[in-house]
């Protein structure tokens, strides 16, 4: 039962256009999320959060928005950079759970061309 | 530069051989995942724990694999027999439970294996 998905397997942008990155998720208690970006040969590292009770988070270049009616996030790259291609995994944390369980998605594979 | 380490880095074997996955988590991290990376799946939870203690292994074969810690500087990861379906990459994370939404789960580098 994946919770979190990512129905985009991979995306190419041309470099300094926008790159946009979907992530829905199905389970309403998730409260908190983020994205991590993964290069290959290389474990995935932290990116960007939101808390729920945002709608919108700003670090530099990445912006990741949260519409929570819709169970619905997505990540801004802009401008791309050729260095931003990689794998970018979405992933959920349920309310209360002070775990950090994170449940991830299948990860989009970014490509942004010079 | 506290990270997570990951032993091996690759692991190339035969099915039906033992393998054991080693992670040495942040020091003072007190929770400890298992991930699995699989193409269909993405990041596929396999096991955690908090403060040394299984909290859930239901994402685990249980059948043919464990995962321990023995101490709070060593967690395993332990596939007996292994099987050609078990080829992927295996991470371990770590991170520090406390107040929802207050940590990230730093990854190491992860452990490529090979079941022939």
């Amino acid at each position: 039962d994946q919770q979190v998905k990512q129905n985009s397997p991979s995306l190419s942008v041309q470099e300094g256009r926008i790159s946009i990155l979907n992530c829905d998720y199905t389970n309403s208690m998730f409260d908190y999320f983020l994205w991590y970006k993964k290069y290959p040969a290389e474990g995935p590292t932290f990116l960007i959060s939101i808390s729920s009770i945002k709608d919108k988070n700003e670090d530099g270049r990445f912006t990741v928005f949260l519409n929570k009616s819709a169970k619905h996030l997505s990540l801004h790259i802009v401008p791309s950079q050729p260095g931003d291609s990689a794998v970018y995994f979405c992933a959920g944390h349920p309310l209360a759970n002070t775990g950090n369980q994170f449940y991830f998605g299948t990860g989009t594979s970014l490509t942004v061309i010079p | 530069d506290a990270r997570v380490t990951q032993t091996p880095r690759h692991k190339v074997t035969e099915m039906g051989q033992e393998v054991t996955m080693r992670c040495q988590p942040i020091l003072g991290h007190n929770t400890v995942f298992w991930y699995r990376q699989t193409m269909m799946q993405g990041l596929e939870l396999l096991a955690y724990f908090r403060n040394r203690a299984p909290l859930d292994d239901s994402g685990m074969p249980k059948d043919r694999f464990s995962a321990e810690m023995p101490d709070a500087t060593l967690a395993t990861l332990k596939i007996q027999p292994s099987e050609p379906r078990d080829s992927a990459v295996y991470f371990c994370a770590s991170g520090l439970a406390g107040t929802v939404g207050a940590n990230v789960l730093t990854f190491g580098a992860g452990s490529r294996l090979t079941v022939l």
